[in-house]
């Protein structure tokens, strides 16, 4: 079974400024994804951005970069420039790539963005 | 707009009552998943069906049953062997030539009393 990890609860940021969450997972697949989703307070689950695991290079997407350590399962996401709209719940999932690609979501880090 | 809806956005019920919630998608996805979450967790998956007719179940699925009648609809009843209903329930769905991506509804609060 597949197990996801965000060891951090809460944190928070100055607007503008940089936060890097945390992510392990744990799998014996090769073939995988894995996912940063953003939650806000209305609760819609909106992807933040993709890694696929055969992929070397690092996901970026804007003011969102991942720091992606295949051998030691390590997902981080960091938020630059960060703004008041970040404010949010950040979920790290994983994906097998099989016939059911079902995701598989870590507990959650709450993050708030300071003015 | 292509999408998918989840209605109502609260439900109230007693305990005791089989509760059913809706799941409609017109972006004419082949998967279709449920997944419930807690007060400051992350989802769990409950069910999902990869085509019209068949579902399997997830990582919680007792006390709760699925059915998929038509490609659009993916309905979650909670039944009252369900012991701890009250939760964030979020319907999703993929498209089957896209594998990577999962289009989440707006979810439904269920509360039970």
């Amino acid at each position: 079974a597949q197990t996801v990890t965000q060891s951090q609860p809460e944190m928070s940021v100055q607007e503008a400024e940089t936060v890097t969450l945390s992510c392990t997972y744990d799998t014996s697949e090769n073939n995988y994804y894995l996912f940063w989703y953003k939650q806000p307070p209305s609760r819609q689950m909106i992807l933040v951005i993709r890694q696929e695991a055969y992929k070397q290079q690092n996901a970026t997407e804007n003011r969102f970069s991942v720091n992606f350590q295949k051998a030691a399962k390590s997902f981080s996401l960091k938020i630059s420039d960060s703004q008041l709209g970040d404010t949010a719940m950040y979920f790290c999932a994983f994906m097998i790539n099989n016939a059911g690609n079902m995701l598989t979501f870590g507990g959650g880090t709450r993050l708030m963005v300071k003015p | 707009d292509g999408g998918i809806t989840q209605s109502p956005k609260y439900l109230f019920r007693k305990e005791g009552q089989n509760v059913t919630l809706s799941c409609e998608q017109n972006l004419n996805h082949d998967a279709m998943y449920w997944y419930r979450q807690d007060p400051g967790q992350g989802l769990r998956l409950i069910y999902y069906s990869q085509i019209v007719n068949d579902f399997q179940k997830g990582d919680i699925a007792e006390g709760y049953s699925v059915s998929r009648e038509k490609k659009e609809s993916f309905p979650l009843t909670v039944t009252s062997a369900q012991k701890n209903p009250t939760a964030f329930y979020l319907c999703a769905s993929r498209d089957r030539d896209v594998e990577y991506e999962q289009y989440f509804g707006p979810g439904t609060r269920l509360t039970v009393t």
